[in-house]
């Protein structure tokens, strides 16, 4: 399968700050990527939709303004959280779709971010 | 009604069993199903992907789905202490987004 990177692994902050998270395809161009939060024993939820060149779009709920995604390249989307609170601390999960054809809705995930807001 | 429903289990095999593993949905326009397994405090990872009617095999994994029943299953065979993990069962929707289930915790016991 495809090789998707997620940097930091984990990261600890104070309250207010912001995180900047980098989601990277190595081995591929991925013209969209996912990123998704999952909270201790719950399911992946979507966040936002990030499509290279054009603005990410937002699942209902998630607030486009804390958490600010770009997509620069194809092979690299940020997603940066600020101002960051305690209840933002989240497992943080990046995929990238790469098939075409009948493969086209694959995802591939990568490894997650750890955040944890003091 | 979830849009995609697994049991939580947890389901306990002892080695070298067969586990079934079982997944429903509510949009009948989905076309695209997947199996993840997700260990703990890892990542998903795509184990299996079914487009149409029937069984697909890769190795010690079959997966089986019904679209008339809204349904799509996993057969790990000669199950393995390192199948021990939670699997999430995924669905495209009609905007080629993914809904995940809860995902059901396997445990293969030695």
């Amino acid at each position: 399968g495809a090789v998707v990177s997620q940097h930091p692994s984990r990261v600890i902050c104070k309250s207010g700050t912001s995180v900047k998270i980098e989601c990277r395809s190595l081995d591929f161009q991925a013209t969209t990527m996912f990123w998704y939060r999952q909270f201790p024993k719950q399911s992946l939820m979507l966040m936002a939709t990030s499509n290279e060149g054009s603005k990410a779009t937002y699942e209902q709920g998630v607030e486009k303004d804390k958490f600010l995604i770009n997509h620069a390249s194809l092979t690299l989307s940020t997603l940066t959280v600020t101002s960051a609170h305690p209840e933002d601390s989240s497992f943080y999960i990046c995929s990238a779709r790469v098939g075409t054809g009948g493969s086209y809705n694959e995802q591939f995930f990568g490894p997650g971010t750890r955040l944890t807001v003091l | 009604q979830k849009e995609v429903e697994q049991n939580s289990g947890p389901l306990s095999v002892p080695e070298g069993a067969i586990a079934s593993l079982n997944c429903t949905y509510s949009d009948r326009v989905s076309q695209s199903f997947f199996w993840y397994r997700q260990y703990s405090g890892k990542s998903p990872e795509l184990i299996m992907s079914i487009y149409s009617n029937g069984d697909k095999e890769d190795g010690r994994f079959t997966a089986q789905l019904n679209k008339a029943s809204q349904y799509v299953s996993l057969l790990i065979r000669d199950s393995q202490p390192s199948d021990s993990a939670t699997y999430l069962c995924a669905v495209t929707t009609g905007f080629q987004k993914l809904v995940f289930g809860t995902g059901t915790r396997l445990l293969v016991s030695p």
